[in-house]
């Protein structure tokens, strides 16, 4: 079974706080993905990663950098915590394959104060 | 207009009926079409994907496709309690590595 595994279930933090949400998977899939989920905006693409130090921008990457220095673990960076990232973040990894289904971790609820 | 739309709902259906899920998607280039499950405060799993225009059917899931009319939906049978969830539907398209959600069509099947 694919697993992925995030750091932290619920985290909370200050505004302006450097923030760091961890995604590991053990299936040595090639993709690694971050989303946030809002109500009524769905599941968000921040970034992308296709393979070790790479990566790509998103379609909300503003405010948000990640790090890839191993194949399983792709890192999720808040510069400095607002309000408006008080979100549902959801890691995902896939293979490098046609038909590309994406599995999930199981969620950090980010609550920035 | 959106990349992939779905009915926010709540659809509601009685246990044992036929739930029948919608999804449109803009990219006539699409090429993988996926059906995800969410629980309230849970994370999406994959329930089936589908390729090839027509149907495919895993136990009481069906997921049918028909890429002219850029179109593609889940019909769940039997339908029970436990089905209650957000449905999200997500498309891969060409030339492009993550998939494009919709934002989700929610579920109740009523005892």
């Amino acid at each position: 079974d694919v697993k992925v595994t995030q750091s932290s279930r619920y985290l909370v933090k200050r505004t302006g706080e450097k923030v760091f949400l961890e995604c590991v998977q053990d299936m040595d899939h090639e993709n690694m993905f971050w989303y946030r989920q809002d109500p009524g905006l769905g599941l968000r693409l921040i970034y992308f990663s296709y393979d070790v130090k790479m990566k790509e921008k998103g379609d909300i990457p503003e405010g948000y950098s990640v790090s890839r220095e191993k194949k399983e673990r792709f890192s999720l960076i808040l510069e400095s915590a607002s309000t408006n990232q008080t979100s549902m973040y959801l890691c995902a990894s896939s293979f490098m394959r046609e038909g590309g289904e994406q599995f999930f971790g199981p969620g950090t609820r980010l609550t920035v104060l | 207009q959106k990349e992939v739309e779905q009915n926010s709902g709540p659809l509601s259906v009685p246990e044992g009926a036929i739930a029948s899920l919608n999804c449109t998607y803009s990219d006539r280039g699409s090429q993988s079409f996926f059906w995800y499950r969410q629980y309230s405060g849970k994370s999406p799993e994959l329930i089936m994907f589908i390729y090839s225009n027509g149907d495919k059917e895993d136990g009481r899931f069906t997921a049918q496709l028909n890429k002219a009319s850029q179109y593609v939906s889940l019909l769940i049978r039997d339908s029970q309690p436990s089905d209650s969830a957000t449905y999200l539907c997500a498309v891969k398209r060409t030339g492009r590595r993550a998939l494009t959600f919709g934002s989700g069509t929610r579920l109740q099947v009523q005892p």
